[in-house]
């Protein structure tokens, strides 16, 4: 089993719309995690941290279910330039060797 | 501020030949990585530098080597590129373990 996992998608969405999706882990241990954003051919980058209770960071909500382990990112009123793939981070404290989900693609259409 | 510079941004090697891929940070970060990331893969690490001094095999480190040059430098050797090292590998820094990442625009290898 993977360490990290997450839907593909892609997830085809209007502008305006709001979509969600989730990542699981597998380490219990866990206690770091992140969503980063990759556009097509580019390096990934940070989008937000995500905490115990959850947050918020203008349009997009992070939240981390720890008995079901698993977080989730939810992007509201969705934006043409919101068209990308978002990565799931995951690591256990103090640990170099973070786990990197392979993505889920969402793209927002006119 | 250039933040993590990464060089070449492309390669074609031929089965067998050698290459270093560079990659510099400019961030006096302590931490620094080399990932490679495949179609339907996440990023997987190959070796990381924790500090300066210091290098540690990743999940797959089998036909690389690194040099922590100094604090700014991290380097990644291919000896004998293989075709199954055809990728795009992203270098990356951080201040300290779990802090979020910095990586550079990647180099796109193509073992033929």
């Amino acid at each position: 089993r993977k360490e990290v996992e997450q839907d593909p998608g892609p997830f085809n969405v209007p502008e305006g719309a709001t979509v969600a999706f989730n990542c699981t882990y597998s380490n219990s241990a866990s206690q770091s995690f992140f969503w980063y954003r990759q556009d097509c051919r580019k390096e990934p980058k940070l989008l937000m941290s995500v905490y115990s209770s959850g947050n918020e960071d203008g349009r997009f909500t992070a939240q981390l279910n720890r008995a079901s382990q698993y977080i989730s990112l939810l992007i509201r009123d969705s934006k043409l330039s919101d068209s990308a793939t978002y990565l799931c981070v995951v690591t256990p404290s103090n640990d170099y060797k973070l786990s990197f989900g392979a993505g889920t693609t969402v793209t927002v259409r006119a | 501020n250039a933040g993590v510079t990464q060089t070449p941004k492309f390669q074609v090697l031929k089965t067998g030949q050698s290459m270093t891929l560079q990659c510099a940070q400019d961030m006096n970060h302590n931490s620094m990585y080399w990932y490679r990331q495949d179609p339907g893969m996440g990023l997987r690490l190959i070796y990381y530098s924790a500090s300066e001094g210091t290098t540690d095999k990743g999940e797959v480190p089998n036909g690389y080597n690194v040099s922590r040059l100094n604090k700014r430098e991290f380097s990644l050797r291919l000896e004998s590129a293989a075709p199954s090292q055809t990728s795009v590998y992203f270098c990356a820094s951080s201040e300290r373990a779990t802090i979020p990442l910095h990586f550079g625009n990647g180099t796109r290898l193509t073992v033929t």
